[in-house]
Formats: C-alpha cells, sequence, structure tokens
C-alpha cells in the first residue's frame, strides 16, 4: 500500500518541551517537505529536502528542524523556539521536475 | 515570485447544482497548476494538474479545469455537486525559481470551503 504515513495523529506538548513529527514514505520520491496550516491561511512550507543529506528552509523555517538522513523519512523537530507551534502539520513528497506532491494525513500539535 | 488567489473564501451550492471555484496566480512565465482537495482533519489530495498541452483538464471525482492564460486563471468546475464534494479546496501554483531552476515548491492559495446543501 503506497503513500505518506505520518505519525502521530494528535499529539499534545507543554510548553518548553521540543517534540518531533514522523514523516515516512513509500513513494520512491525525492523529494519531502513539510507544511504548516493554520486556519485561513492555506499551507506554509517550513522545509524541503530534494535529496537525500540535504534540506532548506522554506518561508517559515524559524523555530523548526529536519533531517534527512534516509529517502523515506523527513521528521520534523519543532522546538521550544518556535513562538506559536500549535497546528495542523502536514508531510509531502513529491517530483521536483514537475512540481506534484503526495500529500500525508497530517498530526495536529496542540502545545500548552 | 508566484502568488495564489482564490477569490471566495467559503462558498455554498445546493446538491446536484453546478460549481465554479476560482483561482488566479501571478507568475511571467508558464506555471504548473494544481487543485486539491481537503476534508477536514485530513491532508490534501491532489484532483487535477495542468502542465502543458490542452487547457481544459479532467481530474478524479468528475471535476475539471480550464486554464486561461490571458485571465491567469485556472478555474475548478463541477457540473452537478454532490453532498460529498463538500471540504476545502485548494488551487497551487509551482515554479522555478530566480535562478530559473525547479525546487519543487507550490505557493498555495488561501483556500475555497465548500458547503453543499440537500
Amino acid at each position: 500500500d503506497g503513500g505518506i504515513t505520518q505519525s502521530p495523529k494528535y499529539l499534545f506538548r507543554k510548553e518548553g518541551q521540543n517534540v518531533t513529527l514522523s514523516c515516512e514514505q513509500n513513494l520512491n520520491h525525492d523529494a519531502m517537505y513539510w507544511y504548516r496550516q493554520d486556519p485561513g491561511q492555506g499551507l506554509r512550507l517550513i522545509y524541503y529536502s530534494q535529496i537525500v543529506n540535504d534540506f532548506q528552509k522554506g518561508d517559515i523555517a524559524e523555530g523548526y528542524s529536519v533531517s534527512r538522513e534516509k529517502k523515506e523519512s523527513f521528521p520534523l523537530t519543532v522546538t521550544s523556539a518556535q513562538k506559536n507551534p500549535t497546528a495542523f502539520y502536514l508531510c509531502a513528497a513529491g517530483r521536483d521536475e514537475t512540481h506534484e506532491q503526495y500529500f500525508g494525513p497530517g498530526t495536529r500539535l496542540t502545545v500548552t | 515570485a508566484q502568488s495564489v488567489t482564490q477569490p471566495d473564501i467559503h462558498i455554498t451550492v445546493s446538491e446536484g447544482a453546478s460549481l465554479e471555484l476560482r483561482c488566479n496566480y501571478s507568475y511571467g512565465a508558464t506555471p504548473y497548476l494544481f487543485w486539491y482537495v481537503q476534508s477536514p482533519g485530513q491532508g490534501l489530495q491532489l484532483l487535477l494538474k495542468y502542465f502543458s498541452g490542452d487547457t481544459l483538464v479532467q481530474g478524479i471525482k468528475g471535476f475539471e479545469a480550464e486554464f486561461k492564460r490571458s485571465q491567469s486563471s485556472f478555474n475548478l468546475r463541477k457540473p452537478s455537486v454532490h453532498w460529498s464534494d463538500a471540504a476545502e479546496y485548494f488551487c497551487a501554483v509551482g515554479a522555478a525559481n530566480a535562478g530559473g531552476t525547479s525546487y519543487g515548491k507550490l505557493t498555495f492559495g488561501q483556500g475555497t470551503i465548500l458547503t453543499v446543501h440537500p
């Protein structure tokens, strides 16, 4: 069954704690992306990676970090430096040359 | 830099009625254009895409979209809406960066929420 998995679906953390969101794909796509979604603001790009061991900041990278040690995996860490971390986080994988992206089911993070 | 505008935040239609969701983009060259659909609390599903060629593209679930270069638009249409079409719809554009290379990045519109009345 091909696709993108994100875990967990819901995540609760206390303010000041770092938290890591998982994203795994078996689509064999080189490129992977992390987006943040807030009501009425569409999707905003946090980080993206075109190839293993390489990644670039997106439009709102401050307070986030990523790694890309394997083609299949692109975890996102929300650090305590992120001022407003409560949001819906979406991971995607896709083909660079066509901009086509396929999304996971998302993780809703609530920080209190 | 490219941008996408979806002028309608919320649209309500009756089941069986036709639907048109508007999308305008800003980009100098021919863009890659997409429509995605999102049910509450879920990820985004690709409905259709335009890269080149025929300006009328067919997608899944009976949706179609027409690329109009002169109007910088890529409106989504469906002849007869079903109650299961109620969701949020996002238009997205992909384009090359300033250096002329493509990193596969997409810019999304703010989304249009579709409500379907029985």
